[in-house]
């Protein structure tokens, strides 16, 4: 069935220095990939998504790139601070069964940003 | 992050018991859904619906009922079928087919955590 993976599972970086998650999905036809941020304890929030008529967007911080061809798209965070630490989830959404709404999330990447 | 609310916050059951989840909105989304959180197993989808009065199961039904009998709420029913049910459930909503910043985002509550005694 369709599916996300998502690496790494974890990710300590140092304070100030840029970290890299990356997704591969399965269904071509997938056509809007949100990324979720969750801290410990809360409900996942979305942080920053692309359509798959885009390549690259920036929002401060955070980016995320679109590779339609390897059906891969990656979340950068620069400058990283201690209170980007949380479990980041990427996910897919494409028509699956008729449902057009659906998404399929990756198994999520714990950051730990050392100060 | 207001807008969609879930009870209770922790919930602990016997064996053979079942449990309602509550979740509700005032988003006036159509559709919601249902996540089970697992460690190291992101989110799984249990159920979802797009309208109301239309249900359809996820990835992991088994052991699972919901009903969506108005708009703004969607109870997940975690029946003794299911043989290991301690997990943190989330509940999303979102408008399918809206345009604009808001296209497709889901709107998470803040989880129920159930535990099995």
């Amino acid at each position: 069935g369709e599916n996300v993976e998502q690496h790494p599972s974890t990710l300590s970086v140092q304070e100030g220095d840029s970290a890299v998650i990356k997704c591969t999905y399965s269904d071509s036809a997938s056509n809007y990939f949100p990324w979720y941020k969750q801290e410990l304890g809360k409900r996942p929030q979305l942080i920053i998504d692309i359509r798959s008529n885009v390549g690259e967007k920036k929002d401060q911080r955070i980016a995320v790139t679109l590779n339609k061809t390897a059906k891969h798209f990656s979340l950068h965070i620069t400058e990283t601070q201690p209170e980007d630490s949380a479990v980041y989830f990427c996910a897919a959404r494409g028509h699956y069964g008729g449902a057009t709404n659906k998404l399929i999330f990756g198994t999520g990447t714990l950051l730990a940003v050392q100060p | 992050d207001g807008g969609i609310t879930q009870s209770p916050k922790y919930l602990f059951r016997k064996e053979g018991q079942n449990v309602t989840l509550s979740c509700e909105q005032n988003l006036n989304h159509d559709a919601m859904y249902w996540y089970r959180q697992d460690p190291g197993q992101g989110l799984r989808l249990i159920y979802y619906s797009q309208i109301v009065n239309d249900f359809q199961k996820g990835d992991i039904a088994e052991g699972y009922s919901v009903s969506r009998e108005k708009k703004e709420s969607f109870p997940l029913t975690v029946t003794s079928a299911q043989k290991n049910p301690t997990a943190f459930y989330l509940c999303a909503s979102s408008q399918p087919g809206l345009a604009g910043p808001s296209y497709n985002e889901q709107f998470f509550g803040p989880g129920t955590r159930l535990t099995v005694l």
